[in-house]
């Protein structure tokens, strides 16, 4: 069974502040994702990787993908109270359909 | 464009009961899959439908099972619902089936169905 190891599992930070949330593996994946979830809500895609050592950019958002396309990361520059929600790591082997999702990190932001 | 829609949106069962979750994708999309998402195991692939057939499954008990009609819209059910089958069942649509290494493919989730075995 693909585990995705989150860290940290919570993050409670103030406004301005940077932060890093990993997602790590020892499969390899052919694509990963990142999502964010708000309470009441499902899941909405954030970002897809698919290249070893990818990095892409969405606003104060940096993802990248490791080289050995194992392991992920997502930075966030300068925190809002907007970005607090629950981020999933999600990865895709081969073709397949089903996504295996980490285990999750908790973000709150405060002002 | 409507996005998925999960109905009920909260649900109440007692242990023994069954269940009957239904998923309405975006318009267009033929690919539906269901995930359970509780706070101790995060979220499982439980199947995936396209085109009316079961394409793959998670490893869930046989009491979970689902079904695709012709105009894509899912449902899911579950029987003898034990406590711990209470989760947020989420629905989520794709325009293809699969992932492939361009990542094309995107899924998009609905609010979840919230169900309480008591």
């Amino acid at each position: 069974t693909q585990l995705l190891e989150q860290s940290p599992q919570f993050l409670s930070i103030q406004e301005g502040e940077n932060l890093t949330v990993y997602c790590n593996s020892s499969s390899v994946f052919s694509s990963l994702q990142w999502y964010r979830q708000e309470p009441g809500e499902g899941p909405v895609l954030l970002v897809t990787v698919v290249t070893g050592g990818e990095v892409k950019k969405l606003k104060r958002l940096t993802f990248q993908f490791g080289d050995a396309r194992k392991d992920s990361s997502l930075h966030i520059t300068a925190a809002q109270p907007g970005d607090t929600g629950l981020y999933l790591c999600a990865a895709a082997t081969g073709t397949a359909s089903k996504l295996t999702f980490g285990t999750g990190t908790r973000l709150q932001v405060t002002l | 464009k409507a996005g998925v829609t999960q109905t009920p949106r909260y649900l109440i069962k007692t242990r023994g009961q069954q269940v009957t979750l239904s998923c309405s994708p975006i318009s267009g999309h033929r690919s539906v899959s269901w995930y359970q998402q509780t706070p101790g195991q995060g979220l499982q692939f439980l199947f995936e439908y396209f085109s009316e057939t079961q394409r793959n499954k998670g490893n869930f008990p046989g009491r979970f099972s689902g079904r695709q009609f012709s105009n894509s819209r899912s449902e899911m059910n579950v029987s003898t619902l034990e406590l711990g089958d209470s989760a947020l069942y989420l629905c989520a649509s794709s325009l293809l089936q699969g992932f492939s290494r361009s990542g094309a493919n995107v899924l998009t989730f609905g609010a979840g169905s919230r169900l309480t075995v008591l």
